[in-house]
């Protein structure tokens, strides 16, 4: 089992620009998140799939696009990129269906870096 | 809002000694999740608390329901477990995490 996969690894943007960050699991999870993470701060939550079909704001969605392509897939989408965009971003998934509460499980993060 | 607040921020060990992180968390979150950030950035979940204690190997993390404050111990400490160390508290809106604690442990 691959965990929970996240492409690209590292990406530089000029501003303006728009790019989507992809991720799946093959734990066969129902719920998906979407997290970014600055120096000084604690995870934020982007975005959140709570179970195939459904996606949901969280704490800082301003920016950013989410679709639940299927029960494995989850992408990121910026449209106009920022330079306040820059940050690491990590993909997550639990088990239960709308488990916000449960134990998750992290892909190995995204290094965005907006110009 | 769900509120949670580590501390230390920073801590440096010698080798075995016994290592202490502390966690206090708001009314409202339900579940107390312990999780680690490997220097080269990868996160993997350490425990999941909603009352007791829970051990794994040379790790072992309790809660305080009433105090709404959680410890996460080493013991044994040795090199291998430098890393960054996150609580986070679950509730309705998700999980609220901390800043993180950076502890390196020195040979």
């Amino acid at each position: 089992n691959a965990g929970v996969t996240q492409t690209p690894k590292f990406q530089v943007l000029k501003t303006g620009q728009s790019m989507t960050l992809q991720c799946a699991q093959d734990m066969n999870h129902n719920s998906m998140y979407w997290y970014r993470q600055d120096p000084g701060m604690g995870l934020r939550l982007i975005y959140y799939s709570a179970s195939e079909g459904t996606t949901d704001k969280g704490e800082v969605p301003n920016g950013y696009n989410v679709s639940r392509l299927n029960k494995r897939e989850f992408s990121l989408r910026l449209e106009s990129a920022a330079p306040s965009q820059t940050s690491v971003y990590f993909c997550a998934s639990s088990e239960a269906r709308g488990g916000l509460t449960d134990t998750q499980y992290f892909g190995p993060g995204t290094r965005l870096t907006v110009l | 809002k769900n509120e949670v607040e580590q501390s230390p921020q920073n801590l440096t060990a010698q080798e075995g000694e016994f290592i202490t992180i502390n966690c206090s968390y708001s009314v409202g979150i339900s579940a107390l999740h312990w999780l680690q950030q490997h220097p080269g950035g990868g996160i993997v979940s350490l425990f999941m608390l909603s009352s007791g204690k829970k051990k794994h190997g040379r790790l072992i993390a309790t809660i305080n329901i009433q105090e709404k404050h959680s410890s996460l111990h080493i013991t044994a400490s040795h090199p291998r477990d430098s890393a960054v160390y996150i609580c986070a508290g679950g509730g309705a809106d998700g999980l609220t995490f901390g800043k993180g604690t950076h502890l390196i442990i020195q040979p």
